[in-house]
């Protein structure tokens, strides 16, 4: 059974720092591109950033390029999002979302993690 | 950036009735579409990719078409566990999607 498990949010001032994670499970996590998608309460869903599965390629959204690095351990089946200089607009739950190649749509998403940007 | 607009924003309908929600581009995305549904706190679900390619497991009652820029979702007879968002996708140029429409219990 394909799983993606993420975790890592929580509540965080703005300024700071927080690292997600994604657990992949049930598929070959070093074929696969994967994503990291969030969705802030009532709005619509918004691509933070993708890598490649050989990691080699990463692209971000302009709302977070320069603060936000995708990651990935292949090793581990793991995805990591390692977001800085946190902002009250970065508020939204996290999803990882896998993909057969870094150009195409997301066919299977975890559960999402939620992060608080507030003082 | 390719912005995604989708109508309506709700959409209130019976069990039975024949559902069609509608997607427009920006720009020109050929057939790179997709469509998700999600249920609240839950996770997007993929229908349908490559605009009109059924995603396995999703029930055929769910149908999609279209290429350019304007694109449709159908749903031919809606069912109980229907009743949810829909949001299309752009996967053409990076990724943008729609701000999602509401199919509601009449």
């Amino acid at each position: 059974e394909v799983q993606l498990v993420e975790s890592g949010g929580g509540l965080v001032q703005p300024g700071g720092s927080l690292r997600l994670s994604c657990a992949a499970s049930g598929f070959t996590f070093s074929n696969y591109a994967v994503s990291w998608v969030r969705q802030a309460p009532g709005e619509r869903l918004e691509w933070v950033s993708s890598i490649s599965a050989s990691g080699i390629s990463a692209f971000y959204a302009d709302s977070v390029k320069g603060r936000f690095t995708i990651s990935r351990d292949n090793s581990k089946n793991t995805l990591y999002l390692q977001m800085n200089s946190l902002r009250a607009e970065d508020t939204a739950v996290y999803y990882c979302a896998k993909g057969e190649s870094i150009a195409l749509h997301f066919d299977f998403w975890g559960q999402g993690t939620l992060v608080t940007v507030s003082s | 950036d390719i912005q995604m607009t989708q109508s309506p924003s709700t959409l209130s309908a019976s069990v039975g009735d024949r559902v069609t929600i509608t997607c427009r581009a920006s720009q020109n995305i050929s057939t790179w579409l997709a469509w998700y549904q999600q249920k609240p706190g839950k996770a997007p679900h993929l229908l349908i990719y490559k605009a009109s390619s059924l995603e396995s497991g999703v029930p055929s009652r769910f149908s999609g078409s279209g290429s350019g820029t304007e694109f449709t979702l159908t749903i031919s007879s809606l069912q109980p566990d229907d009743f949810a968002t829909y949001y299309c996708q752009q996967y053409n140029n990076y990724w943008t999607f729609g701000q999602g429409t509401k199919v509601d219990i009449k």
